[in-house]
């Protein structure tokens, strides 16, 4: 199957400093790379989403990044705030096939 | 709408015993997913069924589980005999068209094998 590595597996920032988490992904026949936010006791839930035809997708304060050459996408939160504390999933997902990452834990400290 | 329905939301049952999860999924979703989280292994693909006809099952763990998808609004999975190792949250998802849309998740079913 594929293989999705994401880093870190854990991440603090100081409330208004930026946060970046990195997805690899190994199926180039893949075109859908949403993110997930989990908080605790919930299941995962859509933040971002982008396809592999759009570079760079923004909406607010978050952005996603996609380097299809390179296979790797990003996960970019600016401005963070203790809301965004949670556990961020990336996918890599095509025809019939889909892999999450591993997971980032974000603590975001007041 | 009610979003992805799951029940029980919480299970906790001996070695050996049958354990069975439900799933409703959104109205008018074609797909829908089954997933198994634990610290170990993060969050695992287990099924998904494209108008309820399983397309990959590669990540079934083995014989003990097993999963149907009687009619659109119904999807249940299956573990006998269940064992320790099973203890998981569990996840159904469901999405407008296969894995490349965006899948609502439910709030889990918290397994316990003792």
């Amino acid at each position: 199957g594929e293989n999705v590595e994401q880093h870190p597996s854990t991440l603090s920032v100081q409330e208004g400093d930026s946060a970046v988490i990195k997805c690899t992904y190994s199926d180039s026949a893949s075109n859908y790379f949403p993110w997930y936010k989990q908080e605790l006791g919930k299941g995962p839930q859509l933040i971002i989403d982008i396809r592999s035809n759009v570079g760079e997708k923004k909406d607010q304060r978050i952005a996603v990044t996609l380097n299809k050459t390179a296979k790797h996408f990003s996960l970019h939160i600016t401005e963070t705030q203790p809301e965004d504390s949670a556990v961020y999933f990336c996918l890599s997902g095509g025809y019939q096939k889909v892999t999450f990452g591993t997971g980032t834990k974000l603590q975001v400290i007041p | 709408d009610a979003g992805v329905i799951q029940s029980p939301r919480h299970e906790v049952t001996e070695m050996g015993q049958e354990v069975t999860l439900r799933c409703k999924p959104i109205s008018g979703h074609n797909s829908l997913f089954w997933y198994r989280q634990t610290m170990m292994r993060g969050l695992e693909l287990l099924i998904y069924f494209n108008n309820n006809v399983p397309i990959d099952d590669s990540g079934m763990p083995e014989d003990r589980f097993s999963a149907k998808m009687p009619n659109a609004s119904f999807s249940t999975l299956k573990i006998q005999p269940s064992e320790p190792r099973d203890s998981a949250v569990y996840f159904c998802a469901s999405s407008l068209m296969g894995p490349a849309n965006e899948q609502y998740f439910g709030p889990g079913t918290r397994l316990t094998v003792t």
